[in-house]
């Protein structure tokens, strides 16, 4: 059964880095989307991605954040200078755009900024 | 703004014992209703949904049934089993490809 797919698995940084999160969404699906959860909190919205812009983005999502879908499978998250408020789990996920609109998620990246 | 609030955990329960997690939203229309599961190490996995009032998902031995009177999405059970025992979710989308809403996540354990 096809899976959304993301790496790497836990991604450890330096308040200030940058980091890239990567995540492969199940081919053929229009719709893409990053969310994240810090621990012990919600799953939190940032961005959704359809036809190679972002169509929707939460307040979380600031001048920070970055998407992109470089080639034809792999959808990126980029940090620039993360924070310590950063560390989070990220999921991935993506939607085939019909009808039940159900969206399939990766297992996620652990984030930690020390 | 949309919004889900589900019961607070974590819920232990014996094996074979009945379960139910509760769910409520706020919401402006008539969205679609959710459950999300999240074994230990894993992503979150689609349990089940409903699209309109009335509607039950199913999915495994869960059922949830769209109670747009009450606003309320609960997560039943009739026999859970240890392998059961992971985070639950309740969420809402509006129609279309917008994104979900999500409750705190309700974490389940069952013991043998």
């Amino acid at each position: 059964e096809p899976e959304v797919t993301q790496t790497p698995s836990h991604q450890v940084t330096q308040m200030g880095q940058e980091v890239i999160l990567r995540c492969v969404p199940i081919s053929n699906h229009l719709y893409f989307y990053w969310y994240r959860q810090i621990l012990g909190q919600k799953v939190e919205f940032l961005v959704s991605f359809y036809n190679n812009e972002i169509s929707e983005k939460s307040e979380i999502f600031d001048d920070q954040f970055s998407v992109e879908r470089p080639d034809g499978s792999n959808f990126t998250l980029k940090i620039r200078s993360t924070k310590l408020e950063d560390s989070a789990m990220y999921f991935c996920a993506s939607s085939p755009g019909t009808i039940g609109f159900e969206q399939y998620f990766g297992p996620g990246t652990r984030l930690t900024v020390t | 703004g949309n919004s889900v609030t589900q019961m607070e955990g974590p819920v232990t329960l014996s094996e074979e014992a009945f379960l139910t997690i509760n769910c409520t939203y706020t919401a402006t229309g008539y969205p679609s209703l959710f459950w999300y599961v999240q074994y230990p190490g894993e992503g979150l996995q689609l349990l089940l949904k409903a699209t309109k009032a009335d509607d039950k998902g199913s999915n495994k031995g869960f059922e949830a049934t769209y109670r747009k009177e009450t606003t309320s999405f609960h997560l039943e059970k009739g026999s859970v089993q240890v392998s059961d025992s992971a985070v639950y979710f309740c969420a809402l989308s509006d129609q279309g490809n917008t994104p979900l809403v999500f409750g705190k996540g309700t974490r389940l354990s069952v013991i043998a």
